[in-house]
């Protein structure tokens, strides 16, 4: 079993600022098989990046997926107001075939 | 646009079966995708609870398999979930989604919150 441990916890900044996010993957995940998603609160998830680089639709140019192998980077280049919210990231693949870190909060500073 | 709507009883008694339904407007299940069942208890992260093909092709978590049946009405567009032998664990709110090809969950239903108690 792949375990997704997302850092930090919870990321406190302000808009205008840039955020790192971390996924870190217990074993190899092919990079076709990680995704991330935003959560606002009493919504659903919301695909943002796939293929671990790949944005899906009409997710702004902001929003960017890098990494490989058990590394993976969510970053936001610059924050707007409605990007707080909590990001998860998730791997296809492995038992179980669908896997989800354990999130990150992004807040307001 | 593809849509999802969960729909079924938002409480349940302990040791009894959880079941819901997700119909899907905008694309016919027949055409293809797996469709799936996400969970989140209240204040905490996602789970996949299992997913299915149109051809009734299934994928269970193995940490629910015993309790889980997921199975597809092509003629209705919808999709079903059965969880048996619920405990208070099993409270959360409980998302279908389409798996794409991508191998991410493209669309999601709103959520319906699934409450174990007597």
């Amino acid at each position: 079993e792949i375990v997704l441990t997302q850092s930090p916890g919870t990321l406190s900044l302000s808009p205008g600022e840039r955020a790192t996010l971390s996924c870190r993957a217990s074993q190899s995940v092919s990079s076709s098989y990680l995704a991330w998603y935003q959560q606002k609160p009493g919504q659903a998830p919301r695909l943002l990046i796939y293929g671990a680089s790949s944005r899906a639709t009409g997710i702004p140019d902001r929003f960017s997926g890098s990494g490989s192998g058990t590394d993976f980077t969510l970053t936001i280049s610059r924050l707007e107001p409605e990007d707080f919210a909590v990001y998860y990231c998730q791997q296809y693949g492995s038992s179980p075939l669908y896997g989800f870190g354990q999130g990150t909060k992004l807040e307001i500073k | 646009q593809v849509q999802l709507q969960e729909s079924g009883p938002g409480l349940v008694k302990p040791s009894e079966t959880l079941s819901l339904t997700c119909a899907v407007s905008g694309y016919s299940i027949s055409s293809g995708y797996y469709w799936g069942w996400i969970r989140q208890p209240p204040g905490k992260g996602l789970e996949w609870i299992g997913s299915i093909y149109h051809s009734g092709s299934t994928y269970y978590n193995p940490s629910l398999k015993s309790r889980v049946t997921i199975s597809v009405d092509t003629s209705k567009n919808q999709f079903s979930l059965k969880l048996s032998s619920v405990t208070a664990a099993d409270t959360a709110v409980y998302y279908c989604a389409r798996a794409s090809t991508n191998w991410g969950f493209d669309y999601w239903g709103q959520g319906t919150l699934v409450t174990v108690s007597s």
